[in-house]
């Protein structure tokens, strides 16, 4: 099956610095990479995906990049605000079964 | 997300006891799936259905049944809760607009 790594656990940045979370996955017939947030206490909700047949996808201060061939993609948030503190999850998947990264708490001091 | 609501939120019981979480949908999606959420472990597969009365195994499955007997309604049971399975579970559906969660049931076995 698949098997989805994330790093790092935790991530520290000051308000106004980028932060970068990566996923490598093993299973070259995954398609679907989405990317989850979630707030403490409650649900993980759908922040950004994409998919095998693009390399870049970005929507306002976030962006995720997908490498193929390395099996691996990335989440990137430029100018980090408070509000963006929350744990984040990658998954990767086929059609239906995602498997899910254990996700990064990202801490943005103000 | 209105489409997709679990019961209960919150629940305690005893060691021993059989336990039912119920997932209700109401956007007709055929897959369904029950992860648990555990501090360092990230989302987990328990089970997942892909159709009225097909379901199949996650990673973790081992203590916990399913039943899917109309597209809305997926139910997850604790046949004999243990201390181990005091969790966080969140039941999911996946649409077009990728996985969509429910708030989650807080589970505590005592």
């Amino acid at each position: 099956g698949e098997n989805v790594e994330q790093h790092p656990s935790t991530l520290s940045v000051q308000e106004g610095d980028s932060a970068v979370i990566k996923c490598t996955y093993s299973d070259s017939a995954s398609n679907y990479f989405p990317w989850y947030k979630q707030e403490l206490g409650k649900r993980p909700q759908l922040i950004i995906d994409i998919r095998s047949n693009v390399g870049e996808k970005k929507d306002q201060r976030i962006a995720v990049t997908l490498n193929k061939t390395a099996k691996h993609f990335s989440l990137h948030i430029t100018e980090t605000q408070p509000e963006d503190s929350a744990v984040y999850f990658c998954a990767a998947g086929g059609s239906y079964i995602p498997t899910f990264g254990r996700g990064t708490s990202l801490i943005v001091h103000p | 997300d209105a489409g997709i609501t679990q019961s209960p939120r919150h629940k305690v019981t005893e060691t021993g006891t059989p336990v039912t979480l119920r997932c209700h949908q109401t956007e007709n999606h055929r897959y369904m799936y029950w992860y648990r959420q555990d501090p360092g472990h990230g989302l987990r597969l328990i089970h997942y259905s892909y159709g009225v009365k097909d379901t199949d195994k996650g990673e973790v499955s081992d203590g916990y049944s399913v039943s899917r007997s109309k597209t809305e309604d997926f139910l997850l049971t604790l046949e004999s809760a243990t201390s181990s399975q005091t969790s966080v579970y969140f039941c999911a559906t996946e649409g077009q607009n990728g996985y969509t969660f429910g708030s989650g049931t807080r589970l505590t076995v005592v």
